[in-house]
């Protein structure tokens, strides 16, 4: 069973920036492409971007000038950087699996537990 | 861009059946997939691919697709069905994915 889990500072300053780190176990990170989503409080889903084993992304046009998402294969992670946080910012951050694109579609078929991230001074 | 709506509530007695729907332009011509997301909890694949199920999840929940509406149908809704559930599509123009709002079912 494919398990992953978010880690990183709860609490950012406004202008800092947001760190987080996404380990898999229970599978390999080859192969599949794995992403960045992230939820305010009491709003819907927004996906950050996603990568793949081999390093290429895609990331969310809104938030391209401010993130970056990066892939350690030999650990089994990958992590997330926004800069310039500010309040708006301030979201439940999950990691989670993409499967390969099949035809004109795809899906995430495992997620991580989430971890609430505030922009506050 | 593409963009899905979902009703932000939908009521239930148990036992009876309740309709989320997401609507989009020609959704049909897309395949549509749906999370359950519990409170305080992560969102849970719960259909893929309009109409199939991942193991574990219960034959109760059912997906259809259509014209221009998805519907998650949960048939002898239970009170452990109370959540929210989101409708998802992949953008092939922007190869990104497309949510909907997002849908609170509750459990009268």
């Amino acid at each position: 069973q494919v398990q992953l889990q978010e880690s990183g500072p709860g609490l950012v300053k406004p202008s800092e920036t947001l760190s987080l780190t996404c380990t898999v176990s229970g599978g390999s990170i080859r192969s599949f492409y794995w992403s960045w989503i992230r939820q305010p409080p009491g709003k819907g889903l927004e996906c950050i971007g996603y990568i793949y084993h081999s390093g290429s992304t895609n990331y969310n046009p809104s938030l391209k000038s401010r993130v970056s998402i990066s892939v350690d294969t030999s650990k089994n992670q990958f992590s997330l950087k926004l800069y310039s946080v500010t309040a708006a910012d301030t979201a439940v951050y999950y990691c989670a699996r993409l499967l390969p694109i099949v035809g004109t579609t795809t899906h995430f078929d495992y997620w991580g537990q989430g971890t609430l991230v505030t922009v506050s001074s | 861009s593409y963009v899905l709506t979902q009703p932000p509530s939908v009521s239930v007695a148990p036992g009876q059946t309740a309709r989320i729907t997401c609507g989009g332009n020609n959704t049909g011509s897309k395949t549509v997939h749906w999370y359950q997301q519990k409170p305080g909890q992560a969102p849970v694949l719960v259909v893929y691919d309009d109409s199939d199920r991942p193991s574990g999840i219960p034959e109760r929940l059912s997906g259809s697709n259509s014209g221009n509406t998805a519907t998650l149908t949960i048939s002898r809704v239970e009170a452990g069905d109370e959540a929210e559930y989101f409708c998802q599509v992949w953008d092939r123009s922007s190869d990104h994915p497309v949510f909907g709002g997002g849908t609170r079912l509750t459990v009268l």
